[in-house]
């Protein structure tokens, strides 16, 4: 499984924009990235997934760049209820396919 | 459906005795997984299942910890002689996965709080 790295922590004000970088340098070519918030006391839930370049949704906006060595998750103008735990995963498409989480990157939101 | 459903949200045991957690999954999905989650790290890896047929356990899962999905529905996850080391969130995800080909991502559910004192 491809190991991640991502920062502990991170604060933002509420209507800025946030990156949270994700780096994966021993992605494999048929690795997908996943990025995944997590409230207290809550289970994961999905955000968005990519294989390369740019993907977007309603929630946030995946870049992954040529090489597939690291992707940034991008919420735009954050509020409150953002603050959370997010997660990159890496992971293989076929058989055998369990997905370890890390630590995650937790993210404080204030007024 | 309404998602993944997890009974029982809290349970509170003493060391020693046996638990059983369920999990109810989105039902067309055919992948059910089980993941420990302490508090300040990341859900770790259990076991899952394809349908009825448990492909992958982690080392995490000793011989105390026993999981099944016998109709290739719903699932269980029995702790035998709980130790309070197993005090953790135990969550539940599902997902659909067609021709070995993973599109998406886990639906979780949210979670049995196991408290062993």
């Amino acid at each position: 499984l491809a190991k991640t790295t991502q920062p502990i922590s991170m604060d933002s004000y509420e209507g800025q924009e946030v990156n949270i970088t994700c780096s994966h340098n021993n992605i494999a070519t048929n690795d997908y990235i996943t990025w995944y918030q997590q409230f207290p006391s809550q289970g994961p839930r999905f955000i968005i997934q990519g294989y390369k370049t740019k993907v977007t949704n309603e929630v946030a906006s995946l870049f992954i760049p040529a090489d597939r060595k690291s992707s940034t998750l991008s919420l735009p103008r954050v509020s409150l209820s953002d603050t959370a735990v997010y997660y990159c995963l890496v992971g293989r498409t076929n058989s055998g396919y369990a997905l370890n989480f890390g630590k995650g990157t937790s993210l404080l939101v204030t007024p | 459906d309404t998602g993944v459903s997890q009974d029982p949200r809290h349970k509170i045991t003493k060391r020693g005795q046996n638990v059983t957690f369920r999990c109810d999954p989105i039902s067309e999905h055919n992948r059910l997984y089980w993941y420990r989650q302490t508090l300040g790290q990341g859900p770790e890896f259990l076991t899952y299942f394809q349908n009825e047929a448990q492909l992958e356990k982690s080392r995490l899962l000793s011989d105390r910890f026993s999981a099944e999905r016998p109709k290739g529905s719903f699932s269980t996850l029995e702790i035998q002689r709980t130790e309070q080391g197993d005090s953790a969130m135990y969550l539940c995800a599902s997902s659909i996965d067609r021709d070995n080909q993973f599109r998406g991502g886990y639906t979780f559910g949210s979670g049995t709080r196991l408290t062993v004192v």
